[in-house]
């Protein structure tokens, strides 16, 4: 079956670093997306990622390892308007998003 | 950058009417529309997909005759809540996808249905 595990919540500091992670097990692999979900809305873009590597987009990047089915997304200098989920959706063989449940990022003053 | 958009935003209804919900882009053609559902803190769950002009695909367990998806333009897709219940009430979110090598799917700001 497909399969995207990623932490239910995480707290973390205004100001500070947080990394989320994402794993997949997905028949075949056509890219990666990141998106971020406020409570109440509707997700936003964040990141796609196809080929191995680190992806900078200001405060927020993206990483992705093709062979190890592992993402993650890192967030620096934490503002409380990041408080939000972070979604890690993956496309599979048949151009089909699979969703991850989503991750719970809490800042904290 | 690609915006669609969603009508209405929020409606309220009694038991065994229908409501529709119309999804647009606005400054691009939508080759695909999906539309997902999602309950209080739980991640998107995918209920159809539409390409303009043909049917919708539904996901398994979604009833196609009580969510009836009409994808009639390349910027226009609506699903129509038929008989709603109580559990239908939910918040519905559409999204769209030029097609091409673009796979982003872009989403409109959500539906927050409520069946009284």
């Amino acid at each position: 079956g497909q399969n995207i595990d990623q932490p239910t919540e995480m707290t973390a500091t205004e100001g500070a670093i947080v990394q989320i992670n994402c794993t997949y097990q997905t028949s075949g692999f056509n890219g990666l997306f990141w998106y971020q979900q406020h409570a109440g809305e509707a997700p936003t873009f964040l990141s796609y990622n196809v080929l191995d590597g680190l992806e900078e987009k200001g405060r927020f990047s993206s990483f992705l390892s093709r062979s190890k089915g592992y993402s993650y997304l890192l967030l620096k200098e934490l503002q409380m308007k990041d408080s939000a989920s972070y979604l890690c959706a993956v496309l599979d063989s048949n151009y089909q998003l699979i969703w991850g449940a989503g991750t719970k990022l809490i800042i904290k003053p | 950058g690609a915006v669609v958009s969603q009508h209405p935003s929020w409606v309220i209804c009694k038991s065994g009417t229908s409501v529709k919900i119309e999804c647009r882009s606005l400054d691009f053609q939508a080759t695909t529309m999906f539309w997902y559902r999602q309950f209080p803190k739980q991640s998107l769950m995918l209920m159809a997909t539409s390409n303009e002009g043909s049917k919708a695909t539904y996901e398994q367990g979604v009833e196609k005759d009580k969510f009836l998806i009409n994808h009639a333009s390349l910027t226009l897709s609506t699903l129509t809540v038929t008989s709603a219940h109580p559990e239908d009430s939910s918040f519905y979110i559409c999204s769209a996808r030029e097609g091409g090598e673009t796979y982003e799917q872009y989403f409109g700001p959500g539906t927050r249905l409520t069946v009284t």
